[in-house]
């Protein structure tokens, strides 16, 4: 199906492991973003990119490492994840043409560090 | 800090009425002004946007209202349905960064 998906859905992990959350959208959409929902704090950006080989840090980018070798796909890892990096994360694109501002979100992903 | 922030964290509302939710910012840079709906479980999904040479824009049932003398921001929804139950965030940006900065969001649960 076209779109934009994040796996996994949902993943327990401990402190100190490494944990890649993967997003992959249909779209061909230049743009990318990852970013963190946590109670209180609304949606915080972690890392975007304007298109492949591109990547710029957002707000809260410590911890935290993106790549984009191809348009479609823009995987983010917890290199070695901490308590705190417990929270949901989602995807988004957009395209770079346009007087819209929608960013098509994923279904985010629920991380729990242990 | 958050450049962008909501008034209330919370709105309940009877079916039928309409809801205005309201959404306070301190760039005076921002050039769009953006409203997001997230139902529970789901990724926030785009309802309207309004450029900061604007000061109202309608959708359907919905109506953005920008006022940047004070530097606020509201969402009003006509005639609320029970799909209308979620957190609504408003979000800004700059005319030349796509990023989005996003206030904590405002729950609205209407009432049957």
């Amino acid at each position: 199906d076209a779109g934009i998906t994040q796996s996994p859905r949902y993943k327990i992990t401990e402190t100190g492991r490494q944990v890649t959350l993967m997003c992959h959208q249909t779209w061909s959409h230049s743009y990318m973003f990852w970013y963190r929902q946590d109670l209180g704090h609304g949606l915080r950006l972690i890392y975007y990119s304007a298109a492949a080989d591109i990547t710029d840090k957002g707000e809260v980018p410590d911890g935290y490492v993106v790549s984009r070798s191809k348009t479609e796909n823009f995987p983010l890892t917890l290199e070695s994840a901490t308590r705190s990096q417990t929270s949901v994360y989602f995807c988004a694109s957009r395209p770079t043409s346009g007087s819209s501002n929608e960013q098509f979100f994923g279904p985010g992903t629920r991380l729990t560090v242990l | 800090g958050e450049s962008v922030g909501l008034h209330l964290p919370t709105l309940s509302v009877q079916e039928g009425d309409n809801s205005i939710i309201n959404c306070a910012y301190s760039n005076s840079a921002s050039d769009y002004f953006i409203w997001y709906k997230q139902e529970s479980g789901k990724g926030p999904q785009f309802i309207i946007d309004i450029r900061s040479n604007m000061d109202k824009r309608q959708g359907q049932r919905v109506t953005v209202l920008l006022n940047k003398t004070v530097k606020h921001l509201s969402l009003q929804i006509a005639a609320t349905q029970p799909g209308d139950s979620a957190v609504y965030f408003c979000a800004e940006r700059t005319h030349n960064d796509y990023k989005l900065s996003f206030g904590a969001g405002t729950t609205v649960t209407v009432r049957a």
